[in-house]
């Protein structure tokens, strides 16, 4: 079965620079989540889309800003990397018309900020 | 998850059974999930409860809700070496947002 697909799997920067991380739903999945991992935390959600519009925004920096698609992928842009953003970054994908009651998750992207 | 809080530690004998249990905060949350997450990889959606229903059971997974006490529990049968990993629970908000209990550990000795 198709899962949900993250590029990079593993991306490092150095403080102050820029990083863009894509998701690609499942097909058939219209929303998209973003969640932050940091080290031995648990995710903490970041922000999410629904049929190409914002759905729902939670703790995600000023620095940081996404968008999906009309394909409904989804990109999170990052800049002025600082060390604290280092973590995984997962994104999450729900079927249509289920209004996120499922939530598939992908392998996510490491980030390291050095 | 300041909201949803679970013990973090549970170690467990291979063929034993496994009970994971967690605590939400918000009544109005209408799914509750639990997810396994293995070291270095993504979450897996293990099985997830509508708040109406009081139990869910799917192979050696059973799920138990007290929605008066807003107690959520996890129980795998004839846990296996495999079944160690951290599980997390979580509740859903109106807009699908998912919040995060920090996780137990689980860890299956033979």
């Amino acid at each position: 079965a198709a899962g949900v697909i993250q590029s990079p799997r593993h991306l490092i920067k150095e403080k102050r620079e820029t990083a863009t991380l894509k998701c690609y739903p499942i097909p058939r999945h219209d929303t998209v989540y973003w969640y932050q991992q940091g080290p031995g935390q648990d995710p903490q959600f970041l922000i999410s889309f629904y049929e190409k519009m914002q759905s729902d925004k939670g703790s995600i920096p000023d620095r940081f800003s996404a968008q999906q698609f009309s394909d409904y992928h989804s990109e999170l842009n990052m800049s002025s990397l600082e060390l604290g953003d280092s973590a995984l970054y997962f994104c999450a994908s729900s079927p249509l018309g289920t209004g996120g009651n499922e939530q598939y998750f992908g392998p996510g992207t490491r980030l390291t900020v050095t | 998850g300041e909201d949803v809080e679970q013990s973090l530690f549970l170690s467990v004998r291979e063929g034993d059974s496994s009970v994971i249990n967690c605590t939400y905060t918000d009544s109005s949350s209408t799914y509750l999930y639990w997810y396994k997450q293995e070291p270095g990889a993504g979450l897996q959606l293990l099985t997830y409860i509508f708040s109406n229903m009081d139990m869910k059971q799917d192979q050696r997974l059973t799920v138990l809700l007290n929605k008066k006490d807003k107690h959520l529990s996890l129980r795998i049968a004839d846990t296996q070496t495999g079944d160690s990993a951290i599980y997390f629970c979580a509740e859903r908000n109106s807009w699908g947002k998912l919040q995060f209990g920090a996780g137990t550990q689980v860890v299956v000795t033979p």
